[in-house]
């Protein structure tokens, strides 16, 4: 079975300050994809980023940074310079190879930036 | 424009009527998922559809029904079966590309009044 574990359930920060965002996740397919979600106070889940399980190179998008570990069944993601437009609900999911599997999401981790 | 709609946003109902949520889209995808979500409890997943014509349960799909009659729409009755309807329902697609992602509607919120 696979599962998702996010272990941080709310993190408050100060505005400017690097934050990261835990994801441990369980499988026991040799491919898989595993992806992070952004769910702002409007409710609708905006998807970040995709990583395969080929692909350990971390990954730069602007402020956002991800940390793919397969040693530690990881993918972490980190906010540098955090802002208040930054406070959601952030969820990693994990995704069998297959085209048109489930997604099975962690519990999510609430980031709360104060100005 | 491309995208998913989910209609109405909030929906107010009364213990022991069956209520169905509408999930639209345009984006030509063949998957179709509805999730349940409640604080503290992540997304859990009620019912797929891969292709028109055919659905999955997924892991709490007591006392919710659907149908996938056309591949643009995926509609969720949350019937009087259903213990603790109240929860915000999240629509979403998935597309037939190697990668999985899924894409999310913006939501409905019921409440059982």
């Amino acid at each position: 079975a696979q599962k998702v574990t996010q272990a941080q359930t709310e993190i408050s920060v100060v505005e400017k300050e690097d934050v990261t965002l835990d994801c441990v996740y369980e499988t026991r397919d040799t491919t898989y994809y595993l992806f992070w979600y952004k769910q702002p106070p409007s409710g609708e889940l905006v998807f970040l980023i995709r990583r395969n399980s080929f692909d350990e190179q971390n990954e730069i998008s602007g402020r956002y940074s991800w940390n793919f570990q397969k040693s530690t069944s990881s993918f972490n993601f980190t906010i540098t310079a955090s802002q208040v437009v930054d406070s959601a609900v952030y969820f990693c999911a994990l995704s069998g190879w297959s085209g048109n599997t489930p997604l099975v999401f962690g519990k999510g981790t609430r980031l709360s930036v104060i100005a | 424009d491309g995208g998913i709609t989910q209609s109405p946003k909030y929906l107010f109902r009364k213990e022991g009527q069956n209520v169905t949520l509408s999930c639209e889209q345009n984006l030509n995808h063949d998957a179709m998922y509805w999730y349940r979500q409640d604080p503290g409890q992540g997304l859990r997943l009620i019912y797929y559809s891969q292709i028109v014509n055919d659905f999955q349960k997924g892991d709490i799909a007591e006392g919710y029904s659907v149908s996938r009659e056309k591949k643009e729409s995926f509609p969720l009755t949350v019937t009087s079966a259903q213990k603790n309807p109240t929860a915000f329902y999240l629509c979403a697609t998935q597309d037939r590309t190697p990668y999985n992602e899924q894409f999310f509607g913006p939501g409905t919120r019921l409440t059982v009044l």
